[in-house]
């Protein structure tokens, strides 16, 4: 079975500096997906930035990036010139590929806080 | 373009009640998916439907029921609730098909209260 752990409770960042967000993973699939969902206080949960296994290059999306290293099973998120908007819970997902079936798998979240 | 849409927003129920939640998903997405999220806790999955078949089922009691209408809108029904069923209830749709399929949209969630 699947599982996603995110060892970082809780951080805080100052407004416009950069912060990393940690996430692993453990899997013996070759072909999945990996995400980052940010769910702010008002509970709706955002798709932040996706990442193939299957892609050696790191997906960014704006000043969203991830640091993916399949063999370490590794998946972090990075967050720069971070905003106040940025405050929220930031959950790692996991998803085999299965065509038209998949679940994501969750870890226990990260709640950043960007302090002004 | 309108986005996932839970309804209702909220409830409260007693024990031994049903529940039933509902979800419309993205317009053109005919995969939808249920989630439950424990305070504190990331989202746990419930079921997935695609075009009105159960397509994946998590580790949830038989007291968990779903079904997808011809329109793609799902129900999610809980019997004989019990205290821990108190959660947010995600729903979440995807394409189901073609390019980016499996990327899952969240709607806000159904708080749902057991007393």
């Amino acid at each position: 079975a699947q599982t996603v752990t995110q060892s970082q409770p809780e951080m805080s960042v100052q407004e416009a500096e950069t912060v990393t967000l940690s996430c692993t993973y453990d899997t013996s699939e070759n072909n999945y997906y990996l995400f980052w969902y940010k769910q702010p206080p008002s509970r709706q949960m955002i798709l932040v930035i996706r990442q193939e296994a299957y892609k050696q290059q790191n997906a960014t999306e704006n000043r969203f990036s991830v640091n993916f290293q399949k063999a370490a099973k590794s998946f972090s998120l990075k967050i720069s010139d971070s905003q106040l908007g940025d405050t929220a819970m930031y959950f790692c997902a996991f998803m085999k590929t299965l065509g038209s079936q998949g679940n994501l798998i969750f870890g226990k979240g990260t709640k950043l806080s960007v302090k002004p | 373009d309108a986005g996932v849409t839970q309804s209702p927003t909220h409830l409260i129920k007693t024990r031994g009640q049903h529940v039933t939640l509902r979800c419309s998903p993205i317009s053109g997405h005919k995969s939808v998916s249920w989630y439950q999220q424990v305070l504190g806790q990331g989202p746990q999955f419930i079921f997935q439907y695609y075009e009105k078949e159960e397509r994946g089922r998590g580790n949830f009691p038989d007291r968990f029921s779903a079904r997808q209408f011809p329109n793609y809108s799902s129900e999610l029904n809980v019997n004989a609730l019990l205290l821990g069923d108190s959660a947010l209830y995600l729903c979440a749709s995807s394409l189901g098909t073609g390019l980016y399929s499996y990327e899952q949209y969240f709607g806000p969630g159904t708080r749902l209260t057991v007393t």
